[in-house]
């Protein structure tokens, strides 16, 4: 089944721990993007990266980190966790990053104390 | 920057219905826009995606349209059942500079009821 998989699906942290949110689609997908949702701001792209080793902030990169060693594989690093990263978080992918239709994940939820 | 709207934030209709969320955005110079269903819990599953150079799209009981000179992009819902009960969002890629960006409104909550 073509899919977007992200682990792990809830997490609770404390301040200061690095955490990493792994993606990963099956769909030989270029373009892969995260997202963050909070109540009241909607989604707000993270980062993106169009192409393996090609990866740019979007909208909200301050305390997140990105890689894109693998095309199937974009994992989301918060190297110190702060309160206000306690969000719902999604993954993201397409064939193209322009005219092609956006697969979903099912969502982090991270809450850090 | 662009900003997209979505009013209502909730709706609340009988089954049977037709219906129709709107979107708005501030620039028109907009590459696509996609409306998305979100179920509580779950990720977000694409409905509709409109290209700029289209004025609408239908799928099944949905139909989506899009008018760039004004901002606006609805989508009509037809013979609404409890089913559709979700939020709906619309989002819009821009034309210029990057065209990897989406930005999304906050979604419309609808419920139908049985």
């Amino acid at each position: 089944e073509a899919q977007v998989t992200q682990n792990p699906r809830y997490l609770i942290t404390v301040t200061g721990k690095k955490l990493t949110v792994t993606c990963s689609q099956n769909m030989n997908h270029e373009y892969m993007s995260w997202y963050r949702q909070d109540p009241g701001l909607g989604l707000r792209q993270i980062y993106y990266s169009m192409n393996v080793e090609v990866t740019d902030k979007g909208d909200v990169p301050e305390g997140y980190k990105v890689s894109r060693k693998e095309k199937r594989n974009f994992p989301l690093i918060l190297e110190s966790p702060s309160p206000n990263q306690t969000s719902l978080y999604f993954c993201a992918s397409s064939l193209g990053a322009g005219a092609n239709v956006l697969t979903f994940g099912a969502g982090s939820r991270l809450t850090v104390l | 920057k662009q900003e997209v709207t979505q009013i209502p934030a909730a709706l609340s209709v009988p089954e049977g219905e037709n219906l129709v969320l709107n979107c708005s955005f501030t620039d028109s110079a907009i590459y696509n826009l996609q409306w998305f269903r979100q179920d509580p819990g779950k990720g977000l599953t694409s409905l509709l995606l409109i290209q700029s150079s289209q004025r609408e799209q239908t799928s099944g009981r949905l139909n989506a349209s899009l008018d760039k000179s004004s901002g606006r992009s609805t989508l009509y819902i037809a013979a609404s059942q409890p089913g559709d009960s979700a939020t709906y969002l619309c989002a819009v890629r821009i034309s210029s500079g990057s065209a990897r960006q989406l930005t999304f409104g906050s979604g419309t909550q609808l419920t139908v009821l049985p």
